[in-house]
């Protein structure tokens, strides 16, 4: 089946650093993927939308310029938290979708990343 | 726009028991309706889908759903909870958004299995 690759899967940064997190389809190309936030014990609230070659489509109330993503081939996103701080700690998930797929269509999930500011 | 509720924060069963843990949604077509299982720390893993057909759904694991269109549900369903089911259980409505479905997630239900 369609396998998503998340790293890193834990990181501990210094306030005020960028951090960089990458999600790899690995044996499909996904044309599309998300990024989610996750605070404890809640839902997965989504961030933005990433189509290949184009710019991400952010969700309200999102920092486009703190959160940067990159979705620069068919095959690998980035999100990027820039200058972060202790309230940027969370645990992100990204999926992949893949529309010419017709039998997957629901979401491939990474294993997520836990972001602790400090 | 779509919604999803998952009435119920904890569940707990003990081993052996029967399961089920409800949803209800609130969209404006046929929903696309999806059960996800997430283990501490991980990602989610799709646990079963439904889009049409039969209301019915068998999934993996021995989970099961029915989409009970009049009640606005999708209530998640096993016979026999198993103690490495405990996990955190989410419910999403899908929308179609171009060629992709944006899945609404409910807050989820964390599953608590006593031995």
């Amino acid at each position: 089946g369609a396998v998503v690759s998340q790293h890193p899967s834990r990181v501990i940064c210094k306030s005020g650093t960028s951090v960089k997190i990458e999600c790899r389809s690995l044996d499909f190309q996904a044309t599309t993927m998300f990024w989610y936030r996750q605070f404890p014990k809640q839902s997965l609230m989504l961030m933005a939308t990433s189509n290949e070659g184009s710019k991400a489509t952010y969700e309200q109330g999102v920092e486009k310029d703190k959160f940067l993503i990159n979705h620069a081939s068919l095959t690998l996103s980035t999100l990027t938290v820039t200058s972060a701080h202790p309230e940027d700690s969370s645990f992100y998930i990204c999926s992949a979708s893949n529309p010419r797929d017709r039998g997957n269509y629901g979401y491939t999930f990474g294993s997520g990343t836990r972001l602790t500011v400090v | 726009a779509q919604s999803v509720t998952q009435p119920d924060i904890h569940i707990t069963v003990s081993e052996g028991a029967s399961l089920e843990l409800r949803c209800n949604y609130s969209y404006g077509a046929t929903p696309y309706l999806f059960w996800y299982v997430q283990s501490p720390g991980q990602g989610l893993q799709l646990l079963l889908k439904y889009f049409s057909g039969d209301t019915l759904v068998q999934g993996i694991k021995g989970f099961e759903a029915e989409f009970k269109r009049s009640q606005s549900s999708f209530n998640l369903r096993k016979p026999s909870v198993h103690w490495s089911d405990a996990a955190e259980y989410f419910c999403a409505v899908g929308a179609r958004s171009g060629g992709s479905y944006i899945p609404t997630f409910g807050r989820g239900t964390s599953l608590i299995v006593h031995p």
